[in-house]
């Protein structure tokens, strides 16, 4: 069961934004940076928002994140048909000394 | 950057994976990096396994730490992932990424499958 808490699906139809969340506690989210990483079907993990809120360049402004407390949000805009992946949420936990992956969130494009 | 994961992918159980990355495209030798490795069972979600500074700065999850070696080679522009004792619970795709100045991993490699079987 992983620290950082992730809906296992979310779903949305081509055009719509959809929202997926990653919830944590102090001493990971609500004092580190949230990463986010889209995986596609079949393929390595790629940094899709970094530092909660910066998107790497050449990832599209249709993605975009934000930290509130112990939680974070990633949103993809005008969703598309290849956005159809899995999303991972990731932060430093400072009592762990250690990395922590959320779940994933399977994103169905409909 | 661009890693490449390589090693055996059929390891026994109670053997020791083995798995080494080489990197390409930047200096190995840079601090502005850790050199890590991710693990993903097929069909769940990705864990972190640990990571290393060309400082010999050693972080590894806790859960592994007892099992767990990451070491860097700057020579041979190479890092590497010893598993201990391994069980079929460590069968999973390896990637080897890397931890740099966005503190996020930004350069992953395609990913190795170790199996763990008789």
């Amino acid at each position: 069961q992983s620290v950082l808490t992730q809906p296992p699906s979310a779903s949305g139809t081509p055009g719509q934004r959809v929202t997926m969340s990653c919830s944590g506690s102090s001493s990971n989210i609500g004092g580190n940076t949230i990463n986010w990483y889209q995986q596609l079907p079949g393929t390595a993990p790629k940094l899709l928002i970094y530092q909660n809120d910066r998107r790497p360049s050449g990832v599209p402004d249709r993605f975009s994140g934000s930290k509130s407390g112990t939680s974070g949000s990633l949103a993809i805009g005008g969703l598309q048909s290849e956005d159809e992946a899995d999303y991972y949420c990731a932060a430093w936990d400072d009592r762990l000394n250690a990395v922590l992956f959320g779940g994933g969130t399977k994103l169905t494009v409909l | 950057l661009h890693l490449q994961e390589s090693g055996p992918g059929l390891v026994k159980p109670s053997e020791t994976l083995s798995l080494t990355c080489t990197v390409s495209g930047d200096s190995i030798s840079s601090s502005d990096y850790y050199w890590g490795w991710i693990r993903q069972p097929p069909g769940k979600g990705l864990e972190w396994i640990g990571f290393v500074s060309n400082a010999g700065s050693t972080y590894y999850k806790p859960s592994l730490k007892s099992r767990v070696t990451i070491s860097v080679d700057t020579s041979r522009k190479q890092f590497s992932l010893r598993l201990s004792s391994v069980t079929a619970a460590d069968t999973a795709v390896y990637f080897c990424a890397t931890w740099g100045q966005l503190y996020a991993f930004d350069s992953w490699g395609r990913g190795t499958l170790v199996t763990v079987s008789p």
